[in-house]
């Protein structure tokens, strides 16, 4: 089966300066790849996705990057605020209908002021 | 309009007991994905049902069962409950044909004493 691994499992940055996590997959069938935010005690929320015919996707201060080859696709979280501070999950899966996705283990991001 | 509701909120049960989870997927969509979060982990996926189905399954032992009722709602159901089993059971909804993405509720907290 699919094993996603994602680095670092904690970050701290400055307030304004930029947070980059990254994730691995293992199955080359996986196309699908989503970013999920989650704050404490709520539920996970999709931030950005990005499908394996797209190298980059962009929103506002939000960007994915995806590497086919090397199996591996990034978050990238430019001029961060403190309401960025959270837990930030990728996954990985065969399509976006909710078929299973593998989710890493999460990377605890804080963002101090 | 109402995102995933999930019931109850919190639980607590003993060792051998047997519990029942409920979730109402978000209003349009016809999929329902359950999956375990154990503390500082990503989310594992159980089991997806689509038209009253079990569509896929996770590596999880036949204690974990569910069922999908005609107007989409799910259970998922856990015999036996070990204390390895206290964990944030997450419900997902999402539509098998058609660009709607996995949506998450807030999830039940189970703890096993």
């Amino acid at each position: 089966g699919e094993n996603v691994e994602q680095h670092p499992s904690t970050l701290s940055v400055q307030e304004g300066d930029s947070a980059v996590i990254k994730c691995t997959y293992s199955d080359s069938a996986s196309n699908y790849f989503p970013w999920y935010k989650q704050e404490l005690g709520k539920r996970p929320q999709l931030i950005i996705d990005i499908r394996s015919n797209v190298g980059e996707k962009k929103d506002q201060r939000i960007a994915v990057t995806l590497n086919k080859t090397a199996k591996h696709f990034s978050l990238h979280i430019t001029e961060t605020q403190p309401e960025d501070s959270a837990v930030y999950f990728c996954a990985a899966s065969w399509d976006h209908t909710g078929n299973q996705f593998y989710f890493g283990t999460g990377t605890s991001l804080t963002v101090i002021p | 309009d109402a995102g995933v509701t999930q019931s109850p909120t919190h639980l607590i049960k003993t060792r051998g007991q047997q519990v029942t989870l409920r979730c109402s997927p978000k209003s349009g969509h016809d999929t329902v994905s359950w999956y375990q979060q154990a503390l500082g982990q990503g989310p594992q996926f159980i089991f997806q049902y689509y038209e009253e189905e079990e569509r896929q399954r996770g590596n999880f032992p036949d204690r974990f069962s569910g069922h999908q009722f005609p107007n989409y709602s799910s259970e998922l159901n856990v015999n036996a409950l070990l204390l390895g089993d206290s964990a944030l059971y997450l419900c997902a909804s999402s539509l098998v044909d058609g660009n709607e993405k996995l949506f998450f509720g807030s999830g039940t907290q189970l703890s096993v004493l």
